[in-house]
């Protein structure tokens, strides 16, 4: 039944590392979100992507990028992760036409610690 | 700019007590609105949306434009109701995204 996966759950990283978060859909989804959940500041738009080799930026995309070869995949890339990047990460999809509709389809996030 | 507005981090209310989330949008244009629930160690999931006009576990959500709000009302608060409540809105001008607000823990009490 789950259709949004993200590969980890929990995540350790040093300062500096360059730190790859995966999400992983199977409804076949266009669009394709990639959101930081922080207590007090609620979900905040990093990178979106529309379709296959499509991004943009959301609202707090510096110190991250994404990459999105296939249509099922939306990888999100810290290049050189600091403390302050230490956050809840979650991935969503929908439909192009999709909002009006179905909303998002989340997954089950990953905790980033960088230490 | 777009924006949404849940005044309250925390709202505690006894079993059996109503409960009305708030939340106040800023979009110029024909605004879309959503609750989302996440209950805890649960994944974020859709409760319902403005154009649906629909009760989902008892909830219900009325658009007012006038004052710009979307909140979130049960008549009788459920131990199975506590969980965060997110309030968003859809951003039709760039590509659909949605904007959500801070967020409402939303805690009932035995």
């Amino acid at each position: 039944d789950v259709k949004v996966t993200q590969s980890s759950r929990y995540l350790v990283k040093r300062t500096g590392e360059k730190v790859f978060l995966e999400c992983v859909q199977d409804m076949d989804h266009e669009n394709m979100f990639w959101y930081r959940q922080d207590p007090g500041l609620g979900l905040r738009l990093i990178y979106f992507s529309y379709d296959v080799k499509m991004k943009e930026k959301g609202d707090i995309p510096e110190g991250y990028s994404v990459s999105r070869e296939k249509k099922e995949r939306f990888s999100l890339i810290l290049e050189s992760a600091s403390t302050n990047q230490t956050s809840m990460y979650l991935c969503a999809s929908s439909l192009r036409s999709s909002g009006a509709q179905n909303g998002y389809t989340f997954g089950s996030g990953t905790r980033l610690t960088v230490v | 700019a777009q924006r949404v507005t849940q005044p309250e981090k925390l709202l505690s209310v006894f079993k059996g007590a109503p409960v009305e989330l708030k939340c106040n949008y800023s979009y110029s244009g024909s605004p879309e609105l959503f609750w989302y629930v996440q209950y805890s160690r649960q994944r974020l999931q859709l409760l319902l949306r403005h154009i649906s006009r629909e009760s989902i576990k008892g909830f219900t959500a009325d658009l007012n434009k006038g004052e710009t709000s979307f909140h979130l009302k049960k008549p009788f608060a459920q131990e199975e109701d506590s969980a965060m409540y997110y309030c968003a809105l859809r951003d039709k001008s760039y590509g659909n995204k949605l904007v959500f607000g801070a967020g409402t823990i939303l805690r009932v009490k035995s």
